[in-house]
Parts: C-alpha cells; structure tokens; sequence
C-alpha cells in the first residue's frame, strides 16, 4: 500500500521569503507525485505533477518540485512566495501505469504567507 | 466543457435523514471519485469507478453507497446521516494513457449534519 506523509502542519513565511514545503511518501511500486493547492472555501486546483522523466518538475505559480527516489520525496518549493500563495497544499501519490487508480493523499499544510 | 460539477453546493441535514449527492463531468474519462475532506485529515477516498459498471470501495466507505449511473455521472448517497458525515464531499473524474494522467476535482459539496 502507498502512504503520503507531510511532515509540516503549518510554515508561517514572509512575502518575498523562499518557502519549501515536504512530502515523503511510500510505495513499493512505481508511483505518480503530485501537489495540489487549495485556497480557502474552494476546490483543488493542480500545481504539478511528476509522471516519468526529469525529476525537476515545474508547475503553476512559479512552483517547482523535485522527486528524489533514494529519500521517496517530493519536496515542493518556490523561491520568492506573494501573499497571495497563502493556501492548503496537498502532496498525493497514485498507482503507476495503472487506469483508474485512486490519489492517496497527505494530510496538508496550510502556508501562510504574511508582510 | 464545464469539467467536474457537483451539486448540491451545500447541505443541512438531520440525523436519520437521506440524501444523494450528484457529480457529472464532461470530460469522457472512464475514472470516477469520491472523497471527503475533514480538518487535519486530507482527502480520503470513499469509493471510486474505475470504469463504466464497476464501482469498489476506497478507505471510508461505512455509511454511504454509490451509483455510476452511466459513463458520466457517478452519485453518491447517505442512507441515514449521521453527524460524523458532516465533511466536504469531493468528486473527481480521471483518464489515464500512455501520455499522461491526472485528476480533476468538483468544486465540492459541504454537508453539515446536525
């Protein structure tokens, strides 16, 4: 079975600040990585995804996410973060190569992203 | 192309009481979702149709039943609520091939029990 761990509940950051928020995640077969974002009282909007390929994957809203195989993570990042990026995000995992496979998801961490 | 839609948008109801929750996406995938969203929780799958005439249960499937009711409308219904299913209720559609795969979300659904 695959599990998502999202090791921070909540990072408070300044605007302008970078800001790297972590997933590590387990499975015993080939998986699929993605971030999500969720801004208050709406639904889930995807940032990124990683299927196959580089490891650097870049996304929406100047996100960018690196998969690293050896330490399972899937780090999110953004190298200068605006008020407006204050939301939930999601780390999920899914079955590789596989039709109709369910997301498996992290239990989020809220940004704040304050002046 | 509207994608995923759920309706209802909100929804209060009593204990006892039932209700069935709609999602429809025009987007022709074979894939379809449930989930709920509690505090602290993430999502969590309630039950999913990974094709047209097949439905399976995900991690929380007490208490609620589904219908995939043809290729593009998937329904999910509480027989007698309880206030342990107050949640946000999201529904998904998925497709995958050799190119690529992701999930897309509805807008979701906030059911408050009393």
């Amino acid at each position: 079975a695959q599990s998502v761990t999202q090791l921070d509940s909540q990072v408070p950051v300044f605007e302008e600040a970078p800001v790297e928020l972590r997933c590590n995640y387990s499975s015993s077969v080939s998986v699929y990585l993605f971030w999500y974002v969720q801004y208050p009282n709406q639904g889930l909007q995807l940032l990124l995804k990683y299927l196959s390929g580089s490891t650097l994957v870049k996304g929406i809203n100047g996100f960018e996410a690196e998969f690293n195989k050896s330490q399972t993570s899937f780090h999110l990042r953004k190298p200068s973060v605006h008020i407006s990026d204050t939301a939930e995000y999601f780390c999920a995992v899914s079955l590789a190569n596989q039709a109709g496979t369910a997301l498996i998801f992290g239990k989020g961490t809220t940004l704040s992203v304050s002046s | 192309n509207a994608g995923v839609t759920q309706t209802p948008k909100f929804q209060v109801l009593k204990t006892g009481q039932s209700m069935t929750l709609q999602c429809a996406q025009d987007m022709n995938h074979n894939s379809m979702y449930w989930y709920r969203q509690d505090p602290g929780m993430g999502l969590r799958l309630i039950y999913y149709s990974a094709s047209e005439g097949t439905t399976d249960k995900g991690e929380v499937p007490n208490g609620y039943n589904v219908s995939r009711l043809n290729k593009r409308e998937f329904s999910l219904r509480l027989e007698s609520a309880a206030p342990s299913q107050t949640s946000v209720y999201f529904c998904a559609s998925s497709e995958w091939h050799a190119g690529g795969y992701e999930q897309y979300f509805g807008p979701g659904t906030r059911l408050t029990v009393t």
